[in-house]
């Protein structure tokens, strides 16, 4: 097993670029989630899905959509970049719910200027 | 809504000295409390967790103990060594949706 799997590692962007960031596990687990890391935040909850086509807010929705129309692929969507969205992205799973040990990806490192 | 604070936010102590690690939680709901460590330039790995059923769990040098009047939970390591040195992350979840982590703990062990 690849286990959860992110691209692209590091990223670029310019000021209201959009961009997709490609989170995939291969374990067959129905939750899933997307953080955001900032240096003393600590990792802050996106979005999340409970299992394919179900998705809700975490803490810091603003900016990001997502979608889930399969159980492996959990995609997350920058609409219109900003600075404030400068971060490490990572993407995890679990096999039903989030009491669960959650496998985290290896991140994507995104810089907007 | 529901928040995990965590402290202190560094830590260092020297190598074969106990660290410990504190974290209260909001939710008087939670009942799952996991501890991540994160090591450079990768993602968090679960190290240990517990239950609101447990007041201790202990896994060789790494313990974490909970305490579910106060809200709180702690993560404790003995004897530490230098490959502990890490970003650790305690978490809260109720089950039903969301787990929430804290602000994160960087540890320092120095020789």
């Amino acid at each position: 097993n690849a286990g959860v799997t992110q691209t692209p590692k590091f990223q670029v962007l310019k000021t209201g670029q959009s961009m997709t960031l490609q989170c995939a596990q291969d374990m067959n687990h129905e939750y899933m989630s997307w953080y955001r890391q900032d240096p003393g935040m600590g990792l802050r909850l996106i979005h999340y899905s409970v299992g394919a086509g179900i998705t809700d807010q975490g803490e810091v929705p603003n900016g990001y959509n997502v979608s889930r129309s399969t159980t492996e692929d959990f995609p997350l969507r920058l609409l219109s970049a900003a600075p404030s969205q400068t971060s490490v992205y990572f993407c995890a799973s679990s096999y039903q719910d989030p009491a669960e040990t959650q496998y985290f990806g290896p991140g994507t490192r995104l810089l907007v200027l | 809504g529901e928040n995990v604070e965590q402290h202190p936010s560094t830590l260092s102590v020297q190598e074969g000295d106990s660290a410990v690690i504190k974290c209260t939680y909001s939710d008087s709901a939670s009942n799952y409390f996991p501890w991540y460590k994160q090591e450079l330039g990768k993602g968090p790995q679960l190290i240990i967790d517990i239950r609101s059923n447990v007041g201790e769990k202990k896994d060789q040098r790494i313990a974490v103990t909970l305490n579910k009047t106060a809200k709180h939970f702690s993560l404790h390591i003995t004897e530490t060594q230098p490959e502990d040195s890490a970003v650790y992350f305690c978490a809260a979840s109720n089950g039903a949706s969301k787990i929430i982590f804290g602000s994160g703990t960087r540890l320092s062990i120095r020789p």
